[in-house]
């Protein structure tokens, strides 16, 4: 149980162009979803908080009108990236939480690379 | 502030030796601690969590991880390593009722026959 997936798993788009990355909680609904990002060989940097129902609360630093989330339903929030930029090229983690405890399931991430 | 220190970037061990994986935090309680493993180009698999209570725990493919206050540490262990162990291991803290999660920069086992 507790299966995330993310869609898809690999993305190449062209600069300036938008890019919609899907994450999905199969057999559990979850109030609270977490979008990562990880640079090669680096730790994965929190993004945004996104909550079922509100607007996603955004770190420090990440751009909330490039970086949209949307979380419509207790098992789906989605990651758009807008107007995407070379510098953009990352990989993408989200995670969902479990009900009320404080245990994270990862999907297996999204490779976006912008041309 | 709070913070989450893995003061080894890589480690290399033979395969069937022991291994410890160091993780130190700054935290003004004592959060909920995780050891996460990835695999290149996937996302994380967790190993082991620590909420409360004993402080040694017991996780997921022979691994355990031992909670020292004191120390403000919580290192990954394993005693014999398997070649397919190699990976990168994160540490992770979550205060405690809350869910926001921050991670160690990594550690890269490298496993040598």
């Amino acid at each position: 149980g507790a299966v995330v997936s993310q869609h898809p798993s690999r993305v190449i788009c062209k600069s300036g162009t938008s890019v919609k990355i899907e994450c999905r909680s199969l057999d559990f609904q979850a109030t609270t979803m977490f979008w990562y990002r990880q640079f090669p060989k680096q730790s994965l940097m929190l993004m945004a908080t996104s909550n079922e129902g509100s607007k996603a609360t955004y770190e420090q630093g990440v751009e909330k009108d490039k970086f949209l989330i949307n979380h419509a339903s207790l098992t789906l929030s989605t990651l758009t990236v807008t107007s995407a930029h070379p510098e953009d090229s990352s990989f993408y983690i989200c995670s969902a939480v479990l009900g009320t405890s404080n245990e994270q399931y990862f999907g297996p991430g999204t490779r976006l690379t912008v041309t | 502030a709070q913070s989450v220190t893995q003061p080894d970037i890589h480690i290399t061990v033979s395969e069937g030796a022991s291994l410890e994986l160091r993780c130190n935090y700054s935290y003004g309680a004592t959060p909920y601690l995780f050891w996460y493993v990835q695999s290149p180009g996937q996302g994380l698999q967790l190993l082991l969590k620590y909420f409360s209570g004993d402080t040694l725990v017991q996780g997921i493919k022979g691994f355990e991880a031992e909670f020292k206050r004191s120390q403000s540490s919580f290192n990954l262990r394993k005693p014999s390593v398997h070649w397919s162990d190699a990976a990168e291991y994160f540490c992770a803290v979550t205060p405690a009722g809350g869910f926001k999660t921050i991670f160690g920069a990594g550690t890269r086992l490298f496993v040598k026959a």
